[in-house]
């Protein structure tokens, strides 16, 4: 079964500043998709970014980003030129590749989130 | 595209009850996965349908079942509710080997006293 780790529960940034949450995972598949997702206090799941684990080039969404890295199994979100609209829940998720069937159909593999806090 | 619709948004029961909850997906895509979102336990996978059929569940007791109709929308059903069931609970639907990526409702927030 696969894991997936976020070791900050909390981080803070200022204002127009940059900040990276972590995440790790852990899995024997080779093909698979990594997402960052965001939860405002609004509770809406909101999709901020996508990487498929077969593309090495990293994914960036406007001021978002991800640092991939497969052999660490190592997934980062570094968010740039921060605004409070940033603030939220970051949840690091995990998807099997398609025709893996069986138990991974549908399911996403969540993090345990990071709060992040901009400050103006 | 209208996304992800969930119906109620809110939901106050008792113990012993039961809820169903509905989720109506994006125009077009046929598969709808359902999670349980709790402080202590985080978010959990319930089950995905796709084109009315259950193809993978997660390790919730059978008071929890769900179904989805032809039109792709889905309902999950909580009998005997327990203290232990409130949680938000959220929808996703997606257009599996198309495009892997779930899009999320706003969630049903259930409070069983």
């Amino acid at each position: 079964a696969q894991t997936v780790t976020q070791s900050q529960p909390e981080m803070s940034v200022q204002e127009a500043e940059t900040v990276t949450l972590s995440c790790t995972y852990d899995t024997s598949e080779s093909d698979y998709y990594l997402f960052w997702y965001k939860q405002p206090p609004s509770r809406q799941m909101i999709l901020v970014i996508r990487q498929e684990a077969y593309k090495q080039q990293n994914a960036t969404e406007n001021r978002f980003s991800v640092n991939f890295q497969k052999a660490a199994k190592s997934f980062s979100l570094k968010i740039s030129d921060s605004q409070l609209g940033d603030a939220a829940m970051y949840f690091c998720a995990y998807r099997s590749a398609p025709y893996a069937g069986g138990t991974s159909y549908g399911k996403l593999t969540f993090g345990q989130g990071t709060i992040l806090t901009v400050h103006p | 595209k209208a996304g992800v619709t969930q119906t109620p948004r809110y939901l106050i029961k008792t113990r012993g009850q039961q809820v169903t909850l509905s989720c109506s997906p994006i125009s077009g895509h046929r598969s709808v996965s359902w999670y349980q979102q709790t402080p202590g336990q985080g978010l959990q996978f319930l089950f995905e349908y796709f084109s009315e059929t259950q193809r993978n569940k997660g390790n919730f007791p059978g008071r929890f079942s769900g179904r989805q109709f032809s039109n792709s929308r889905s309902e999950m059903n909580v009998s005997t509710l327990e203290l232990g069931d409130s949680a938000l609970y959220l929808c996703a639907s997606s257009l599996p080997g198309v495009e892997e990526t779930q899009y999320f409702g706003p969630g049903t927030r259930l409070l069983v006293l």
